[in-house]
């Protein structure tokens, strides 16, 4: 597709549960970004790649959150041992290169733990 | 790191024009100004990008002062679909690209 692709769109996982959420981004794009965003709060960053490395992940809560982009293309976040306080609708991004160049968003993942 | 300052909210009638004023009294001397604009259940999307004076495109016009300390997006005659929540960012972070978002100005178009 032209623009960045999240998957699910949708997930409700238990407490406790592991989670996976998909990012395809623009083809071509060689930098990445991974947001949270809770209700009525802008986005917060919480990773950025560049090709296959994370060159910055500052954002990361805590070690149950992990990102990779092995490939440097598809990116996977990955969230472990869930906790209903990680409800929040995940966003994908990305750009041509990184600083200076627009950046694309997907419509998000929304994550619901009960 | 460059603050934003936006109002909260703001409610306008369709046929207006908008203006949305941002203050970033740190802004530093390498940070352009850019904007977003963010629908229900949508990922945000660029609207406009500045570094002084003013730019155009068919969205909106971004004003900037001489000091750099303030813009002003310009929305012209909005419909009751620019009802969106508007982000102001100046912080470029380092060379990575990243953004960093405040809350944002929810926009209420009403008819």
């Amino acid at each position: 597709g032209a623009g960045v692709s999240q998957t699910p769109s949708n997930k409700v996982t238990e407490k406790g549960k592991y989670v996976e959420l998909r990012c395809d981004p623009i083809s071509g794009h060689t930098a990445l970004y991974w947001y949270r965003q809770s209700l009525g709060q802008g986005p917060e960053f919480l990773i950025y790649f560049q090709g296959t490395g994370a060159a910055d992940d500052s954002g990361l809560p805590n070690d149950r959150f992990f990102a990779v982009r092995p490939e440097g293309s598809v990116s996977t976040l990955k969230i472990q041992r869930t906790e209903r306080g990680d409800s929040a609708v995940y966003l994908c991004a990305s750009s041509v290169q990184g600083a200076g160049d627009t950046i694309y968003f997907g419509e998000g993942s929304w994550l619901t733990v009960v | 790191l460059a603050k934003t300052t936006q109002p909260i909210s703001m409610d306008s009638y369709e046929g207006q024009e908008v203006n949305i004023t941002c203050s970033h009294n740190n802004i530093a001397t390498n940070d352009y100004i850019t904007w977003y604009q963010q629908f229900p259940s949508q990922g945000p999307r660029f609207i406009i990008q500045g570094y002084k004076t003013k730019v155009t495109n068919e969205v909106a016009s971004l004003f900037i002062p001489a000091d750099r300390k303030s813009s002003t997006l310009s929305l012209p005659r909005v419909s009751l679909s620019d009802t969106a929540v508007y982000y102001c960012l100046v912080d470029v972070s380092g060379n990575t690209g990243k953004l960093i978002f405040g809350q944002g100005t929810t926009l209420q178009v009403k008819p």
